[in-house]
């Protein structure tokens, strides 16, 4: 059974640099069938797409955040990772990391990142 | 970008009611569409892929149906466990992006 756990830190002080990583078990991220996406929820609101990176490398941005993010993979440790700079309060949120056939099959459980001094 | 317009954005009923949600494109996606429950604290889960597939494992009270621009999530008679909030989301291009969602709570 695929299982995908985020990590990282809870708190991060604005101007700074949120750093998650999602480790895939029960599969491979090297797989060509699938990409591995992130996704926020802010508090109380709806789902917003961060970005996606596909076994290759590839990657593809939400515009609204494409400045400040960076997706990266990891095969030999089957992880792939999300870095948002330069935060502010509005980047607190759940982020969740999940795998995209082209829909979002399996998800992590989420980690709530809290963006304060 | 492709604005996705779900209504309505609450939705009261009973056990046992049929409901509709629709989710509304701002150009065609084809059946690039995917329908998720969400419950407090959990992670979206997956019910409906491409507009009106079942997901394994999801009851088959839950049905989905359409293509182009409007869409609809049915479930044909609301049991307890199905009070949540859902979200459509579209994967015919980037962006992707999701509806606002619509609550489900008990009348």
């Amino acid at each position: 059974q695929l299982q995908l756990q985020e990590s990282g830190p809870g708190l991060v002080k604005p101007s700074e640099t949120l750093s998650l990583t999602c480790t895939v078990s029960g599969g491979s991220v090297s797989s060509s069938t699938y990409n591995w996406g992130w996704i926020r929820q802010p508090p109380g609101k709806g789902l917003e797409w961060i970005g996606n990176i596909y076994y290759s490398g590839s990657t593809y941005y939400n515009p609204s955040l494409k400045t400040r993010v960076t997706i990266s993979i990891d095969t030999a440790k089957n992880q792939f990772s999300l870095k948002l700079s330069s935060v502010i309060a509005a980047d607190t949120a759940v982020y969740y990391c999940a795998r995209r056939p082209g829909h979002f099959d399996y998800w992590g459980q989420g980690t709530l990142v809290t963006v304060s001094s | 970008d492709i604005q996705m317009t779900q209504s309505p954005s609450t939705l009261s009923a009973s056990v046992g009611d049929r409901v509709t949600i629709t989710c509304r494109a701002s150009q065609s996606i084809s059946s690039w569409l995917a329908w998720y429950q969400q419950k407090p604290g959990k992670a979206p889960k997956l019910l409906i892929y491409q507009a009106s597939s079942l997901e394994s494992g999801v009851p088959s009270r839950f049905s989905g149906s359409g293509s182009g621009t409007e869409f609809t999530l049915t479930i044909s008679s609301l049991q307890p466990d199905d009070f949540a909030s859902y979200y459509c989301q579209q994967h015919n291009s980037y962006p992707i992006t999701f509806g606002q969602g619509t609550r489900l709570e008990i009348k």
